[in-house]
């Protein structure tokens, strides 16, 4: 069964800084492309960043272009979204997601996490 | 503001037919990009729906639908059931942004 399962969301002030995991199972990493997609209490949803099979491409929106950074490590099975400079527009409820074989779609996501700005 | 426009809620009776829309514009749906489709209940993630403007993953009921004409895009749900009642959300990539983009979602109410 493939599954996506999150840790690291929590409480953090404006201009801090917060790593999340996502841990997957039941499928090969290493074959698919990956994303995060966050969404805003009562708000749709946003993509904010995109990495390649072997994390040789980063693509990200320009919300948060320049301020986090997305990786994997394949042979650890888990995808890392680093967040620096965080700022309440930041708030949101943040997905891992699968891209299967670059299509362009998400098959699969996490549970999500919330990650919530505030002094 | 989202690239694809959604409304913001329809409604149906239980055994109705609903139609969401989703309109883009030529930089995205219009561009050839393809239409996915999502379905969100409260407090829970995403679910795909529909990938490739109208194909069903495995386990998705045939009473769902996808469709693309132009710039827009369309979800069908037939024979609608309480439990339809959601929120769904429209996709597509849009190549001006070079981003993958979400419509704002619309909001099923079952009558």
């Amino acid at each position: 069964e493939v599954q996506l399962v999150e840790s690291g969301g929590g409480l953090v002030q404006p201009g801090g800084s917060l790593r999340l995991s996502c841990a997957a199972s039941g499928f090969t990493l290493s074959s698919y492309s990956m994303n995060w997609i966050r969404q805003a209490p009562g708000k749709g949803l946003e993509w904010i960043s995109f990495i390649s099979t072997n994390g040789a491409t980063t693509y990200y929106a320009d919300s948060v272009k320049g301020r986090f950074v997305i990786s994997r490590d394949n042979a650890k099975g888990s995808l890392y979204l680093q967040m620096n400079s965080l700022g309440a527009e930041d708030t949101a409820v943040y997905y891992c997601a699968r891209d299967p074989a670059g299509a362009g779609y998400f098959d699969y996501w996490s549970q999500g996490t919330l990650v919530t700005v505030s002094s | 503001q989202s690239i694809l426009t959604q409304p913001p809620s329809v409604s149906g009776a239980p055994g109705q037919r609903v139609t969401i829309s989703c309109t883009g514009s030529s930089s995205n749906i219009g561009a050839g990009y393809y239409v996915h489709w999502y379905q969100q209940f409260p407090g829970t993630a995403p679910k795909l729906l529909i990938y490739d403007n109208n194909n069903r993953p495995s386990g998705v009921p045939d009473r769902f639908s996808g469709s693309k004409s132009g710039t827009s895009a369309s979800l069908a749900i037939s024979g609608l059931q309480a439990e339809d009642e959601s929120d769904y959300y429209c996709q597509s990539y849009d190549y001006t942004l070079n981003d993958w983009v979400f419509g704002g979602g619309t909001k099923l109410t079952v009558l």
